[in-house]
């Protein structure tokens, strides 16, 4: 089955912890992208990689960071200098010659 | 830059009723545009694209959207609604380049009443 996998899908920190969240694509895409979703502000883009070894920041990009080793991995790290690291995280992924995006279950971070 | 407006936060219609969601763009050039859907909790789901040809494009689970370039409008819709349609709508405009990146709506919550 092709698709997008995130874990874990609860992930709870304490303050000024780095935690790490992944992402793992079966679908041969070389385009990937790290979003964040509060209530009432939609999505809005952190980081964005559209080839291995590659990566731009987003609108948002400020207090994460990513890697790209591999084309099917694409992990997102919140580090302790992300303000209000509390929200839901959703990664996604497009192939080749297509514009649309196919999203992952989302991992919803909570730090307190 | 580009922008989306999704002027309803929340809409509430009877099981059977049709349905119409409103999405206006603001986009200097020809856009790529998407809706997707989302369930609490989950990931999102493409419910139909358009990129050029006819304006009136169909999708998933009975849905369908014009686009309307004189209105800066793609609206979505469809004509009847069951109770499992209840969940989030995003508006979505991609920009020119390689990258691809989507510009989203702040989404409409579809409460669905039988």
């Amino acid at each position: 089955d092709g698709g997008i996998t995130q874990s874990p899908k609860y992930l709870f920190r304490k303050e000024g912890q780095n935690v790490t969240l992944s992402c793992e694509q079966n679908l041969n895409h070389d385009a990937m992208y790290w979003y964040r979703q509060d209530p009432g502000q939609g999505l809005r883009l952190i980081y964005y990689s559209q080839i291995v070894n590659d990566f731009q920041k987003g609108d948002i990009a400020e207090g994460y960071s990513v890697s790209r080793e591999k084309k099917e991995s694409f992990p997102l790290t919140v580090t302790s200098a992300q303000k209000n690291p509390t929200a839901f995280y959703l990664c996604a992924s497009r192939g080749d010659r297509s514009y649309e995006q196919y999203f992952g279950p989302g991992t919803r971070l909570t730090v307190t | 830059a580009q922008s989306v407006t999704q002027p309803d936060i929340h809409i509430t219609v009877s099981e059977g009723a049709s349905l119409e969601l409103r999405c206006n763009y603001s986009y200097g050039a020809t856009p790529y545009l998407f809706w997707y859907v989302q369930s609490p909790g989950q990931g999102l789901q493409l419910l139909l694209k358009y990129f050029s040809g006819d304006t009136l494009v169909q999708g998933i689970k009975g849905f369908e959207a014009e686009f309307k370039r004189s209105q800066s409008s793609f609206n979505l819709r469809k004509p009847s609604v069951h109770w499992s349609d209840a969940a989030e709508y995003f508006c979505a405009v991609g920009r020119t380049g390689t990258a691809s990146k989507l510009t989203f709506g702040t989404g409409t919550r579809l409460q669905v009443t039988l």
